[in-house]
């Protein structure tokens, strides 16, 4: 079966445009997690949904950055008013069922490379 | 933009050697710990997991060690071959509000040298 896919693999995009990055997950994976990696790091995390509802989003770093899923499978990142900044590798992930007593695997996708020029 | 300038700690080995990556974790209530392999242009990989109630877990040529006094991990690689030249990186589970919640460390970027 098919893994995790983000599309586009590479965005080039100027200062103060709108972006969209899109997640396809595994079938059947219900826990859907972005993280943004920069240079030299490791995946930071951004966003978890379950289902279609955010139930954390307390690592987006601003109100420019939005995410939805609304059916539950297919999640896009919104990013408005691109900053410089903002310029990083965003990496999707999804799992079976999250939160049991024993670690659901992450599996992630090639992630999105975002430069903002 | 990106920060530049950064650099990751590396770890070089020859071929046939064993190597031996650690990792220091932050987070007492963490339940499980994981190690992830990544490769130039891929999403990480994982390699393995070990639950807070162990302190040894072995897979095909890998082990983790867990130190919970230290709050140290640790993965060994047997037999290290040029396939395993990536960077690795450990991270750490604590369940909250339900559902689980994955914090990386920095990672250490494995040369092996033919």
């Amino acid at each position: 079966g098919a893994g995790v896919s983000q599309t586009p693999s590479n965005k080039v995009t100027e200062k103060g445009k709108y972006v969209e990055l899109r997640c396809d997950p595994i079938s059947g994976h219900t826990a859907l997690y972005w993280y943004r990696q920069s240079l030299g790091q490791g995946p930071e995390f951004l966003i978890y949904f379950q289902g279609t509802g955010a139930a954390d989003d307390s690592g987006l770093p601003n109100d420019r950055f939005f995410a939805v899923r609304p059916e539950g499978s297919v999640s896009t990142l919104k990013i408005q008013r691109t900053e410089r900044g903002d310029s990083a590798v965003y990496l999707c992930a999804s799992s079976l069922a999250s939160g049991g007593f024993t670690y659901n695997e992450q599996f992630f996708g090639p992630g999105t490379r975002l430069t903002v020029l | 933009g990106e920060s530049v300038g950064l650099h990751l700690p590396t770890l070089s080995v020859q071929e046939g050697d064993n190597s031996i990556i650690n990792c220091a974790y932050s987070n007492s209530a963490s339940d499980y710990f994981i190690w992830y392999k990544q490769e130039s242009g891929k999403g990480p990989q994982f390699i393995i997991d070990i639950r807070s109630n162990m302190d040894k877990r072995q897979g095909q040529r890998v082990t983790v060690l867990l130190n919970k006094t230290v709050k140290h991990l640790s993965l060994q690689i047997a037999a290290t071959q040029p396939g395993d030249s990536a960077v690795y990186f450990c991270a750490e589970r604590a369940r909250s509000g339900g559902y689980q919640k994955v914090t990386f460390g920095t990672g250490t970027k494995l040369q092996v040298i033919p």
